[in-house]
């Protein structure tokens, strides 16, 4: 099991540039969520989805786009990239139901807007 | 709306020092609150606590929840270099996500 990866590790945008972020599981995990952390504020998060086909915002949704087309996939885009949107991005999953409400979270990217 | 609180945000000791993080909560419907462990790269897990009372151990690591007065500690006795982290709490309470804390970023100096 890889768990769960982001790609990619790093990446530098110029203003107005647009990118995607994938998040990929291998757990069949329902539940994924896209988190940005800024020094001071904790993990905040941007949008999730509770199954293939939905999402949902979260507390920063503004800037950001996501789709779910597979389960294993979650995408993060950002259609016109801003300085503040400068930012370690995590991604994470955890399943529907079981014994454990664990989050398991992928690696991180690092964006970088100038 | 739901609301985690840590505190210290951030907190500086000696090795051999004994620390405790404090978590406290507001949310409807709660179900468990976990522990996170952040070093350079993404969180990961220490403890899920669901009952008031029973201590979680893991090494030099324990966690407690008060479920009564809504929060919940993390205790780290005889603190070594590598506990230097932030440390995360969050609170599951149900089909919604996870609502995490900012966090209490611990350095543990020689």
């Amino acid at each position: 099991n890889a768990g769960v990866t982001q790609t990619p590790k790093f990446r530098v945008l110029k203003t107005g540039q647009s990118m995607t972020l994938l998040c990929a599981q291998d757990m069949n995990h329902e539940y994924m969520y896209w988190y940005r952390q800024d020094p001071g504020m904790g993990l905040r998060l941007i949008h999730y989805s509770v199954g293939e086909g939905t999402t949902a915002k979260g507390e920063v949704p503004d800037g950001y786009n996501v789709s779910r087309l597979k389960k294993q996939n979650f995408l993060l885009g950002l259609e016109s990239a801003a300085p503040s949107q400068t930012s370690v991005y995590f991604c994470a999953s955890r399943p529907l139901s079981g014994p454990s409400y664990e989050q398991y979270f992928g690696p991180g990217t690092r964006l970088t807007v100038t | 709306e739901d609301k985690v609180v840590q505190s210290p945000l951030s907190l500086v000791v000696h090795e051999g020092d004994t620390v405790t993080l404090n978590c406290s909560y507001e949310v409807t419907n709660f179900r468990s609150l976990l522990w996170y462990k952040q070093e350079k790269k993404a969180p990961t897990f220490l403890f899920m606590l669901t009952s008031s009372g029973i201590e979680k151990k893991s090494g030099r690591l324990s966690s407690i929840l008060d479920k009564k007065e809504l929060f919940s500690i993390l205790n780290i006795t005889a603190t070594q270099t590598g506990d230097s982290a932030i440390y995360l709490c969050a609170v599951n309470s149900g089909n919604t996500p996870l609502v995490f804390g900012k966090g209490t970023r611990l350095s543990v100096i020689a």
